[in-house]
């Protein structure tokens, strides 16, 4: 079955500075990747998805993300922190070919420093 | 813009009690997804509907919780009774075809006392 790895549950990055977000997943099948973004009490958005083709994606909100197959990863980043930025991130993988079972990792809770 | 309906946003519920939750997805979504989300921690599977056929129910505690999804459109989630630790966000997802991505709900945010 697949699965994400997401390090370091609390990330602090300073406004303006660089965000990124670390992804590692497992998966015996193609994978297709997605990151989502949480605010409190609110549903799960997506700001950016891999699925095959260009391995550097982009998405909303200036995020953008890189596919390396050979490192399993799909790592997050931003240039400039903004502070709306600060929010909770989850990184998931879906099983192509499979039953579409979207596996979550634990997130990253981002905050912003002024 | 066609969004994941779920109601009611936030229930409180005492201890062995019954509660429920529904769930609308996006026009012609097949997929419906239900998750759990503690405080904390990333959302884990309950159950996948594919149409009205459960695909997937294989961390769902059965014994307490169960789900449909009768016509295939709208889903109800029932835990009976509800312990403390039921307490967490419940999401409601659906997706157009399988492997595609998720469109998410706001979510039932439940505390059982």
């Amino acid at each position: 079955a697949q699965s994400v790895t997401q390090l370091g549950s609390h990330v602090s990055v300073s406004e303006g500075a660089l965000v990124l977000l670390r992804c590692n997943y497992s998966s015996s099948v193609p994978p297709y990747l997605f990151w989502y973004v949480q605010y409190p009490n609110q549903g799960l958005q997506l700001l950016l998805k891999y699925t095959t083709g260009a391995t550097l994606v982009k998405g909303i909100n200036g995020f953008e993300a890189e596919f390396k197959k050979s490192e399993t990863s799909f790592h997050l980043t931003k240039p400039s922190a903004h502070m709306s930025d600060a929010a909770e991130y989850f990184c998931a993988v879906s099983d192509l070919g499979g039953n579409n079972r979207l596996a979550f990792g634990k997130g990253n809770q981002v905050v912003v420093i002024p | 813009e066609a969004e994941v309906a779920q109601s009611p946003r936030y229930k409180i519920t005492e201890k062995s009690q019954a509660v429920a939750f529904w769930c609308d997805p996006i026009s012609g979504h097949a997929t419906l997804y239900w998750y759990r989300q503690i405080l904390g921690q990333g959302p884990e599977l309950l159950v996948q509907f594919q149409d009205e056929s459960v695909v997937d129910d294989s961390q769902l505690p059965k014994d307490r919780f169960s789900a449909e999804r009768l016509k295939g459109v709208d889903s109800t989630l029932k835990i009976q009774p509800a312990e403390l630790g039921d307490s967490a966000m419940y999401l409601c997802a659906s997706s157009l075809e399988r492997a595609t991505e998720a469109f998410f709900g706001q979510g039932t945010r439940l505390t059982v006392v």
